[in-house]
C-alpha cells in the first residue's frame, strides 16, 4: 500500500498569515495514464470531508483561490495564503493512482 | 444539485452485520463510481472498497476483503455497503463518495455505526 505522510500534524497559524502543508507518498503518485491523482479534502469539525484540489493542483469549484496545491512525484504541498476563521479543521491529502486508496494522517488547522 | 443522502445511526452487538445505505440525486446514477470509506473516533479515513453504479464492478481492500459488500440498486439510485463479522474497533462513521474524473466532489453526511455489546 502507499503510504502518505504528513506534515505538521498540527499547525497554529495567526489570522491572515499563510500556512503551509506537506504531504509524501512512499511511492511515485504518477499514474500509467501520465495523470497524478493526489488530492487534498478538508473536513471541518463535525462535518464531511470536501473535496478542494484534485490532481495536484486544480481547484475544486467553489474552492477560495486562497488555497493552492502544488507537487509532483512524491512530494505535494497544500498553502492557505491568508489563513481566515472558516479555514480551521484537518486537512488531509489522499491518493487515488493505486488501490487502495490512501489518505494522509491529517493535519490540524487551528487559529492561534 | 448533486445529494448524497446515507442511512441513520446504527448500534450492532460484536459479531452482527450492518448495511449502510447511500441514496444519490442530482446527476445520473450510473455514471459514476462510489466509494466507501470510514473514519474511527479521532482518526484518519480509511477505504472500504468501490463500485461503479453503471455495471456494478467492484474493488475492495484486502484489509477488508471477505467481510466488506459493496451493491448498487439502479431504479432507486442507491449504494449499499454491508459490513460483517463486526468488532469494537469498527465503531466509525462511515461515509459515501462519488468519483468524477476531477475527484471525489460529493460526500454522503456519514453514518455512525458504534459496535458494542
Amino acid at each position: 500500500d502507499i503510504v502518505m505522510t504528513q506534515t505538521p500534524l498540527s499547525s497554529p497559524v495567526t489570522l491572515g498569515q499563510p500556512a503551509s502543508i506537506s504531504c509524501r507518498s512512499s511511492q511515485s503518485l504518477v499514474h500509467s495514464d501520465g495523470n497524478t491523482y493526489l488530492s487534498w479534502l478538508q473536513q471541518r469539525p463535525g462535518q464531511p470531508p470536501r473535496l478542494l484540489i484534485y490532481k495536484v493542483s486544480n481547484r475544486f469549484s467553489g474552492v477560495p483561490d486562497r488555497f493552492s496545491g502544488s507537487g509532483a512525484g512524491t512530494d505535494f504541498t497544500l498553502k492557505i495564503s491568508r489563513v481566515e476563521a472558516e479555514d480551521v479543521g484537518v486537512y488531509y491529502c489522499m491518493q487515488a493512482t493505486q488501490f487502495p486508496v490512501t489518505f494522509g494522517q491529517g493535519t490540524k488547522v487551528e487559529i492561534k | 444539485q448533486v445529494q448524497l443522502v446515507q442511512s441513520g445511526a446504527e448500534v450492532k452487538e460484536p459479531g452482527a452485520s450492518v448495511k449502510v445505505s447511500c441514496k444519490a440525486s442530482g446527476y445520473t446514477f450510473s455514471n459514476y463510481a462510489m466509494h466507501w470509506v470510514r473514519q474511527a473516533p479521532g482518526q484518519s479515513l480509511q477505504w472500504l472498497g468501490w463500485i461503479h453504479a453503471g455495471n456494478g464492478i467492484t474493488k475492495y481492500s484486502q484489509r477488508f476483503q471477505g467481510r466488506v459488500t459493496i451493491t448498487r440498486d439502479t431504479p432507486a439510485s442507491t449504494v449499499y455497503m454491508e459490513l460483517t463479522s463486526l468488532r469494537s474497533d469498527d465503531t466509525a462513521v462511515y461515509y459515501c463518495a462519488r468519483a468524477t474524473i476531477s475527484g471525489w466532489e460529493n460526500w454522503g453526511q456519514g453514518s455512525l455505526v458504534t459496535v458494542s455489546s
